[in-house]
C-alpha cells in the first residue's frame, strides 16, 4: 500500500513570497490533515478535511494560509506572504475513517522542510 | 485546556536499562491517548494507544487518571529504540490529535 505522498520534500524562499505544497493521501482516506512541525516542536493542527470539506480550520493563519481539497482526493497548502516563523517541516496526514484519529490512525507523510530567509 | 506535556528533550539510556518517558495532559473528561514514533530518516508512525492495552516492541503505557499522565515504559532499552517519541491526546471534538514536543531517547551501547 502506497504510503502518504508529499511535495517538494525540501523548499528555501525569501520572506514575503508564496510557497506551495501538495499531499496526497492513501487512497481511500476520506480524513486528510495538515499539521506544522517548527523545530523542537510537536507537530501543530493547521486544517482538518473530511472529503472536500473543511472539518477545523481554528489554527490556520488565514492571512497568509489557505488551503483546498477540491475533488476530496489530493490537497495543497498554499502561504502567501511568507514570513520568517514560517520555516517548519509541514506534514500531512490522512485516516481511512472520520473517526481514525480516535483509533490513532493517522498515516503521515514524509513531510515537507520549508526554510524562510 | 486540551494540552500535552512531554517535560524531556532528551533520554539517554545504556542498552538493557529501563526506560520511561514521561507524558502528562490536561483534558475534561475521558482522554484517548496515544505515542508516536519517528525513527531517524522514517515517518511519524503509530506505536501504540491506550485504549488497546497492548504492549508494542516491549512498551508499554499506562494511563493514570489521578496523576494526568501517560508514562511510556520499556524493561530493558534496546538501541533500536533510539528515536523521537511524541504523546499524543485525541481532541475534545474527537477529530484529530494533539501532540506533545517529543522527547529524544538515545540508547547507547
Amino acid at each position: 500500500e502506497a504510503g502518504v505522498a508529499q511535495s517538494p520534500r525540501y523548499k528555501i524562499i525569501e520572506k514575503r513570497q508564496s510557497v506551495a505544497f501538495w499531499c496526497n493521501p492513501i487512497s481511500g482516506h476520506a480524513t486528510l490533515y495538515w499539521y506544522q512541525q517548527i523545530l523542537g516542536q510537536g507537530p501543530k493542527l493547521l486544517i482538518q478535511f473530511q472529503n472536500n470539506g473543511v472539518v477545523d480550520d481554528s489554527q490556520l493563519p488565514k492571512d497568509r494560509f489557505s488551503a483546498e481539497r477540491l475533488k476530496g482526493v489530493d490537497s495543497t497548502l498554499k502561504i502567501q506572504p511568507a514570513k520568517l516563523e514560517d520555516s517548519a517541516v509541514y506534514l500531512c496526514a490522512s485516516s481511512l475513517v472520520p473517526g481514525g484519529a480516535k483509533e490513532g490512525e493517522l498515516f503521515f507523510g514524509e513531510g515537507s522542510r520549508l526554510t524562510v530567509l | 485546556a486540551q494540552r500535552v506535556t512531554q517535560p524531556e528533550k532528551l533520554l539517554s539510556v545504556f542498552k538493557g536499562a529501563p526506560v520511561e518517558l514521561k507524558c502528562n495532559y490536561s483534558y475534561s473528561g475521558s482522554p484517548e491517548l496515544f505515542w508516536y514514533v519517528q525513527y531517524s530518516r522514517q515517518r511519524l508512525q503509530l506505536l501504540l494507544r491506550h485504549i488497546s492495552r497492548e504492549s508494542i516492541k516491549g512498551f508499554t503505557a499506562d494511563l493514570n487518571k489521578g496523576e494526568t499522565s501517560f508514562h511510556l515504559k520499556k524493561p530493558f532499552a534496546q538501541e533500536e529504540d533510539s528515536a523521537m517519541y511524541y504523546c499524543a491526546l485525541l481532541n475534545q471534538a474527537g477529530t484529530a490529535l494533539i501532540f506533545g514536543k517529543g522527547t529524544t531517547l538515545s540508547v547507547s551501547s
